[in-house]
């Protein structure tokens, strides 16, 4: 599965955007690219997943390059219950039986 | 719809002993994975059932665990005789069979934090 390489931390205030980037060069054609939230003592939390250009949902947007080598997490107006660990995530998830393979994380934290 | 359930939510136990723990799918989920964090490490992936049977369990760490998932439902993990390094967290996941154009979400638990002194 291919490598991801995110931000290790980010501080944002509340009522901010906050983008993730996530880096994914040696994505495969049939790789998706999914993230997941994560508090503590909880298990991570499925968010948004996109193949191609932009997807958006209830919680998040997600942004894809043309050369979709890279990625970009939106969170729009944050607040504090925002805070946790942010994991991006790339395989071929259109096939069950996938496993995910989890980084470090970006570790947001949202203060007042 | 009720989520992933894992139980117990934390377990202390000592060298050597056994420790069983259980997942509940979300219901209707053929997929069933187990993954665990261990203390300063990223998520790993243990193993993977479709219904009752294993498909990938590459991740086991070795024969000292031991999944099974008798009739398909829920999933137990046991470890016999547990080691100090077993210490972690362990996540079930469920999923159902992508169909179409959908894809494979999987849905976890809150975790086991299993604790070996």
């Amino acid at each position: 599965l291919a490598k991801t390489t995110q931000p290790i931390s980010m501080d944002s205030y509340e009522g901010q955007e906050v983008n993730i980037t996530c880096s994914h060069n040696n994505i495969a054609t049939n790789d998706y690219i999914t993230w997941y939230q994560q508090f503590p003592s909880q298990g991570p939390r499925f968010i948004i997943q996109g193949y191609k250009t932009k997807v958006t949902n209830e919680v998040a947007s997600l942004f894809i390059p043309a050369d979709r080598k890279s990625s970009t997490l939106s969170l729009p107006r944050v607040s504090l219950s925002d805070t946790a660990v942010y994991y991006c995530l790339v395989g071929p998830f259109n096939q069950a039986g996938t496993a995910l393979i989890f980084g470090k994380g970006t570790t947001l934290s949202v203060s007042s | 719809e009720a989520g992933v359930t894992q139980f117990p939510s934390h377990s202390v136990i000592e060298k050597g002993q056994t420790v069983t723990l259980r997942c509940d799918p979300i219901s209707g989920h053929d997929n069933l994975y187990w993954y665990r964090r261990v203390m300063g490490k990223e998520i790993k992936f243990l193993l993977h059932f479709v219904k009752e049977s294993k498909q990938d369990e590459s991740g086991m760490p070795n024969n000292r665990f031991l999944a099974e998932r008798t009739g398909g439902t829920y999933s137990t993990l046991k470890v016999q005789p547990a080691e100090l390094e077993d210490s972690g967290v362990y996540f079930c996941a469920s999923s159902q069979d992508p169909a179409g154009s959908s894809t494979d979400t999987q849905y976890f638990g809150p975790g086991t934090r299993l604790t070996v002194l």
